[in-house]
């Protein structure tokens, strides 16, 4: 498969541990903060999302927190599967008001090993 | 349902010339997103159509542009190229426009190498 990145932070956790993934964001105005997920050779796929106004959303084994105050934002993984492995990244999306005009603003990622 | 795809996967030009990307999106998708992404930058936002009509632009020059046909096929064109245009460029489909990410599905993108 491709590489989506060459120099990306690397985690590495044991089958069944869980996972924290950490993103820092810059604008502190976003409307709404986005994980996804990449797996080699394949395009992103969207995880779980969180609006501005919240500090803690929970998905299916995986919850995003957002700390404001920092401007930071992490993924949690519960019970890390071998399918997990992907380059795991943020994004922040500002909406600006009318005709749906927006910014959307991705992180670097995050390269996630699991180790069986 | 087939998903998001792009033509071609692979791509090799030399700096000057001009490319075109195609993607075509999940049947009944009215909005196609352009991303590209390489190892320096990361994932960066070029553009979205929906019904025909660019809705929103990210932040790169005139030398990138795009259309949107009718039957939602989308085409991404990149005029003199140069080395830095070297990247995955990915396509995203979804109903809506607005850049609705929770139901927006990806291609597996197109990797184009400038010499």
């Amino acid at each position: 498969g491709e590489s989506v990145g060459l120099h990306l932070p690397t985690l590495s956790v044991q089958e069944g541990d869980n996972s924290i993934i950490n993103c820092a964001y810059s604008n502190s105005a976003s409307d709404y903060f986005i994980w996804y997920k990449q797996e080699s050779g394949k395009g992103p796929q969207f995880i779980i999302d969180i609006r501005s106004n919240m500090d803690k959303r929970q998905g299916q084994r995986v919850t995003v927190l957002l700390n404001k105050t920092v401007k930071h934002l992490s993924l949690q993984i519960a019970a890390t599967q071998p399918g997990d492995s992907a380059v795991y990244f943020c994004a922040e999306k500002m909406e600006y008001s009318g005709a749906g005009s927006y910014q959307l603003t991705f992180g670097k990622g995050t390269k996630l090993s699991v180790i069986p | 349902k087939a998903g998001v795809t792009q033509t071609p996967r692979y791509l090799i030009k030399t700096r000057g010339q001009q490319v075109t990307l195609s993607c075509s999106p999940i049947s009944g998708h009215r909005s196609v997103s352009w991303y590209q992404q390489t190892p320096g930058q990361g994932l960066q936002f070029l553009f979205e159509y929906f019904s025909e009509t660019q809705r929103n632009k990210g932040n790169f020059p005139g030398r990138f542009s795009g259309r949107q046909f009718s039957n939602s096929r989308s085409e991404m064109n990149v005029s003199t190229l140069e080395l830095g245009d070297s990247a995955l460029y990915l396509c995203a489909s979804s109903l809506g426009a607005g850049g609705s990410y929770n139901e927006q599905f990806f291609g597996p993108g197109t990797r184009l190498t400038v010499l």
